[in-house]
């Protein structure tokens, strides 16, 4: 099993839809997880973060994580054309010394 | 404005022919790190570097050397290149890392270096 892992997609959504994103993770004592933007040829930047088991909304994202599940998924309402990016997982893997690492990625295209 | 900065941006070389890939940051942070991302396989760590003269081995660091003198500048050194090691290549900062990573003191990434051997 990869530590992290995507589906690589592509997901195609229309616009105004909510895209889901999922992500699952290896390592049962992790306790940070991230979710990355990367627009095509451009470096990823942080759009969410979260710590705790439940939702955190900001804006149109919400990401939520479940970690007896050991899963953690970003939701993005009234998707965008704009949006069209690939989005990646990362998580701290505590057992692994606090290494970060990330999925390979979900390819997100908004359809006009 | 706090950034990453890396160069080349672009490079084209040839196997064998040494070649140093900067990488500068302005936010007096003490973890650097060096990705290469390649097509269905996402973010790899190349090495890191914890502080100044501290450096390790990250995922895949065959082929590659890092030094770290001072703590804004940790350049990616390719000493014979070759055709496998044509990738996109990330420079990250942060002020902490590992289990103190949190979003507040998240990752920059520099705006990468396409880089092609040939």
């Amino acid at each position: 099993q990869k530590e992290v892992e995507q589906n690589s997609g592509p997901l195609s959504v229309p616009e105004g839809a909510i895209a889901s994103l999922n992500c699952t993770y290896s390592d049962r004592g992790s306790q940070s997880f991230f979710w990355y933007r990367q627009y095509s040829g451009k470096s990823p930047e942080l759009i969410m973060s979260i710590y705790s088991n439940g939702d955190k909304e900001d804006g149109r994202f919400t990401a939520q994580l479940n970690k007896a599940s050991q899963y953690v998924s970003l939701l993005i309402r009234d998707s965008q054309p704009s949006d069209s990016a690939t989005y990646l997982c990362a998580v701290v893997l505590y057992n692994q010394g606090g290494k970060l690492i990330f999925g390979q990625g979900t390819e997100l295209s908004v359809k006009p | 404005e706090a950034q990453v900065t890396q160069n080349p941006r672009y490079l084209i070389t040839v196997t064998g022919k040494k070649l140093t890939v900067t990488c500068s940051q302005n936010m007096n942070h003490e973890y650097m790190s060096w990705y290469r991302q390649d097509p269905g396989l996402g973010l790899r760590q190349i090495y890191y570097s914890m502080n100044v003269e501290v450096t390790d081995k990250g995922d895949v660091p065959e082929g590659y050397k890092v030094s770290r003198k001072e703590k804004r500048n940790f350049p990616l050194i390719l000493e014979s290149p070759s055709p496998n090691q044509t990738s996109l290549y990330f420079c990250a900062s942060s002020l902490t890392s590992g289990r103190a990573l949190v979003g507040t003191d998240t990752q920059y990434f520099g705006p990468g270096t396409r880089l092609t051997v040939l």
